[in-house]
This record gives structure tokens, C-alpha cells and sequence, in this order.
């Protein structure tokens, strides 16, 4: 099983500011990686494919990068309705995986 | 719009059984793959479940396998996840969710809460 670690737990930024976050997996895969846009209440959101292509409707200022074992997920500038959790997942290989997750919140 | 709605959940005693549906719309059922994931209170995403479009392959988490059925009726637009043997470990809200163009998700239900007492 490919182990999703996330880092940090909790990001604190101020709105406009830039968000840096990181994934790393336990085995190294290519692209095959996703990230996930979670707020209170809701169901999980795709933000990120193939560890860099934007899903539909999904803002510029959201990119993703990496391959092997490092992935990065970049908020350019945060906006005020960007503060959630963000989850990686990988879906190079059975059983599919998620991240622990990152809690983005105002600082 | 692609639509999907959970439903069955509830409260249930632990060694219980439960049977949940995911109602789909809007768009071509039996084209998709399917997955069930899961969200403990408070905690994270848990991939449970999915099952290819016309149901002949599954695949299951270590930790419900042998206890939890992933199928589907595609006559029906509907995908189901029958649970037995159910713990408190088990407790979650249960997301269905619709495969894009690899095994990442691109569409989401709004949940459906599933509550095992011991």
C-alpha cells in the first residue's frame, strides 16, 4: 500500500498571500496523483489530475506539481473562500489512497 | 448536470447490516466507474470501494473486505454498497463518487451518514 503523507497539518496564511503544500508518497509513482478541496459541511471537491492538470472550472491561481515520491499543491493567492482542507490522493496502484490532509486556514 | 444521491444510511447496532444506494443523473451511468469513500467524524477521506462500469471487476480496502459488497444496476442509474458485520470503526459519512479519466474523482454525492452503535 502507497502511504500519502501531508505536510503541514495546518497552514496558516493571510488572503492574497501564496499557500505551498506538500504530499509525499511512500513509493514512487509518476503523475498519477490528485488533490481534493474539502470544506465544512460538504463533499470533497477535484481540484488537481495527473499531479498537474486543473479540473474543470478550477481557478489559475490553483497548480499542482511533482513526480516520484514529492508532490506540491500552489494556491497563488489565496482568497477568502480557498481556507479548507486539501487532500492528496494517489491512484497509481491498489488499494487507492488519500493524504491525511491540510487544514488552510486565516492567519 | 451530473448528480449523485446517497441514501439508506442511518443508526445501526454493531454486527449489523446496512445496504447503501447512490442514485445517478445526468449523465451516462453505465459508461462510469464508480468508488465509495468514506469520512470518519472529524477525521479523513477513507477509499472503501469501486467497481468498473459494467461490474465485472472490484476492489476493496483491506479494512472491509469480506464485509462490504460494491455493485451496481445499471437499469437502474443506481450503485450500492451492502455492509455487514458492521463495527464502530465503521461509523462514517459515505460519499459515492464518479471516476474521471483515471482512478481520481471527479464527481461527488453530498454524503450519506452512517452511525454504528456498540
Amino acid at each position: 500500500e502507497i502511504v500519502m503523507t501531508q505536510s503541514p497539518a495546518t497552514l496558516s496564511v493571510s488572503p492574497g498571500e501564496r499557500a505551498t503544500l506538500s504530499c509525499r508518497a511512500s513509493q514512487s509513482f509518476s503523475s498519477n496523483l490528485a488533490w481534493y478541496q474539502q470544506k465544512p459541511g460538504q463533499a470533497p471537491r477535484l481540484l488537481i489530475y495527473g499531479a498537474s492538470a486543473r479540473a474543470t472550472g478550477i481557478p489559475v491561481r490553483f497548480s499542482g506539481s511533482g513526480s516520484g515520491t514529492e508532490f506540491t499543491l500552489t494556491i497563488s493567492s489565496l482568497q477568502s473562500e480557498d481556507f479548507a482542507v486539501y487532500y492528496c490522493q494517489q491512484y497509481n496502484s491498489w488499494p487507492l489512497t488519500f493524504g491525511g490532509g491540510t487544514k488552510v486556514e486565516i492567519k | 448536470e451530473v448528480q449523485l444521491v446517497e441514501s439508506g444510511g442511518g443508526l445501526v447496532q454493531s454486527g449489523g447490516s446496512q445496504r447503501l444506494s447512490c442514485a445517478a443523473s445526468g449523465f451516462t451511468f453505465s459508461n462510469y466507474d464508480m468508488t465509495w469513500v468514506r469520512q470518519a467524524p472529524g477525521k479523513g477521506l477513507e477509499w472503501v470501494s469501486a467497481i468498473t462500469s459494467g461490474g465485472r471487476s472490484t476492489y476493496y480496502a483491506d479494512s472491509v473486505r469480506g464485509r462490504f459488497t460494491i455493485s451496481r444496476d445499471n437499469s437502474k442509474n443506481t450503485l450500492y454498497l451492502q455492509m455487514i458485520s458492521l463495527r464502530a470503526e465503521d461509523t462514517a459519512v459515505y460519499y459515492c463518487a464518479q471516476r474521471g479519466s483515471s482512478w481520481h474523482f471527479d464527481n461527488w454525492g453530498q454524503g450519506v451518514l452512517v452511525t454504528v452503535s456498540s
